[in-house]
């Protein structure tokens, strides 16, 4: 067990609709990051934040967006879902802003059909 | 992965040895990560580079050359639990994100 938890652990929908997943860090971590993982693409990195701020931003869809909240929790929002954002969504979080390891939780199958 | 190479899969037989390479792009480098990755489930943590030479951990080893962009993953004493897939992972300038290569499938047989 990492720490890192995320909910739910798997999300089905259809097309053009929205839904959010949620992480929740280690303790003590500042750092949150989201990473898309399809079986073509490998894990692509998507956000990071820190202490509430946005720190990196990597291949990001318009359509998706992020937040990191007081309690250090974090959302990933996906909005007018197409059958290509079927994916495994993982979250990580590291305890300061870079350079170490990072602890991933167990994902979310999010299955758009 | 963002210029980061690694083969797609590999096997070998339980109690040997394999060596899983990766090659980066070198700007910007930062640190070199891998991690184990069994189907569905989380990546974990197995080894970090910095300088170059071999870090030895159990029967895992790493190793880097920095000015040569590579980086290769030594699996000793082989088991069949070690059946995953290997994450070679890069650290991109100072903001801690991985760059991640398409990880090596390694099927590891009786």
């Amino acid at each position: 067990d990492s720490g890192v938890t995320q909910t739910p652990k798997h999300l089905i929908t259809a097309t053009g609709q929205r839904v959010t997943l949620r992480c929740s860090p280690r303790s003590g971590d500042l750092s949150v990051y989201w990473y898309q993982q399809s079986l073509d693409q490998g894990l692509q990195f998507l956000i990071q934040y820190y202490n509430g701020e946005e720190r990196a931003k990597g291949n990001i869809l318009e359509r998706f967006s992020a937040q990191q909240f007081p309690d250090l929790h974090s959302e990933l929002n996906l909005s007018s879902l197409e059958l290509g954002d079927s994916a495994l969504y993982f979250c990580a979080s590291s305890a300061t802003r870079g350079g170490e390891k990072l602890f991933f939780g167990s994902g979310t199958q999010l299955s758009v059909l | 992965g963002q210029n980061i190479d690694q083969p797609t899969e590999m096997t070998a037989t339980e109690g040997a040895i394999v060596q899983i390479n990766c090659t980066y792009q070198t700007s910007g480098f930062n640190g070199l990560f891998w991690y184990q990755q069994h189907a569905g489930e989380a990546p974990t943590f197995l080894s970090y580079n910095v300088l170059d030479g071999l870090e030895e951990k159990g029967r895992f080893s790493s190793f880097l050359s920095r000015s040569k962009g590579y980086s290769y993953l030594l699996l000793k004493e082989l088991q069949m639990k070690d059946s995953a897939s290997y994450l070679c992972a890069r650290l991109s300038g100072n903001t801690g994100k991985l760059i991640f290569g398409q990880g090596t499938t390694l099927q590891v047989k009786p």
